[in-house]
């Protein structure tokens, strides 16, 4: 596709629910990374993906978040027993080669997730 | 842990006026400076800068880091209300991932 496609754009869940949050990225990327941007904030790094190979995921806040790049195309963002501290937005970005060189990432629109 | 801070969090101004959006940072393994415009949606991208004291250009909008003193500037000169939007500033490591500072609100009134 033309950029990142991410759905849904919004999501509502009750506490304790699991839910799934997909990223389609720029055809051809190779590098696949997930942010959290809570209100007022800038994006926070979350984890990496260079193709199907999950490189880094230093930034996942806690076991209940998992990644996953099958493919190494669409990435699913998986948050099991939501906390209402996940409400967020969960923006995705891509770029076209393996981190270590210089490249911009280019974002999708977000994920809007909000625990009641 | 690597740091991004921006001044100032927010600013207001009137159209045809010149403003500097301030970035400095401290990031392990740093490789590049960021700077992304947020309106409503995606991040878009503005600029990357590797190396210090060549200013990147588009348009109305320029930037420069400096790696000694580990800042950037942003400068948007004859604003327009379209120019109003959150800019982030992200630093860029070796590792890959960006470590963003917290944004300045830009409002440009009429």
């Amino acid at each position: 596709g033309a950029g990142v496609s991410q759905s849904p754009r919004y999501k509502v869940a009750k506490r304790g629910q699991d839910v799934a949050l997909r990223c389609d990225p720029i055809s051809g990327h190779v590098s696949l990374f997930w942010y959290q941007q809570a209100l007022g904030q800038g994006p926070e790094f979350l984890t990496y993906f260079q193709n199907e190979a999950q490189l880094d995921k230093s930034g996942l806040p806690s076991d209940r978040f998992f990644a996953e790049r099958p493919e190494g195309s669409v990435s699913t963002l998986k948050i099991q027993r939501t906390q209402q501290e996940d409400s967020a937005v969960y923006l995705c970005a891509s770029s076209q080669r393996p981190q270590g060189q210089n490249q911009p990432q280019h974002f999708g629109d977000g994920t809007r997730l909000s625990i009641l | 842990e690597d740091k991004v801070v921006q001044s100032p969090l927010s600013l207001v101004v009137h159209e045809g006026d010149t403003v500097t959006l301030n970035c400095s940072y401290e990031v392990t393994n740093f490789r590049s400076l960021l700077w992304y415009k947020q309106e409503k949606k995606a991040p878009t991208f503005l600029f990357m800068l590797t190396s210090s004291g060549i200013e990147k250009k588009s348009g109305r909008l320029s930037s420069i880091l400096d790696k000694k003193e580990l800042f950037s500037i942003l400068n948007i000169t004859a604003t327009q209300t379209g120019d109003s939007a959150i800019y982030l500033c992200a630093g860029g490591s070796s590792y890959g991932k960006l470590t963003f500072g917290q944004g300045t609100i830009l409002t440009v009134h009429p």
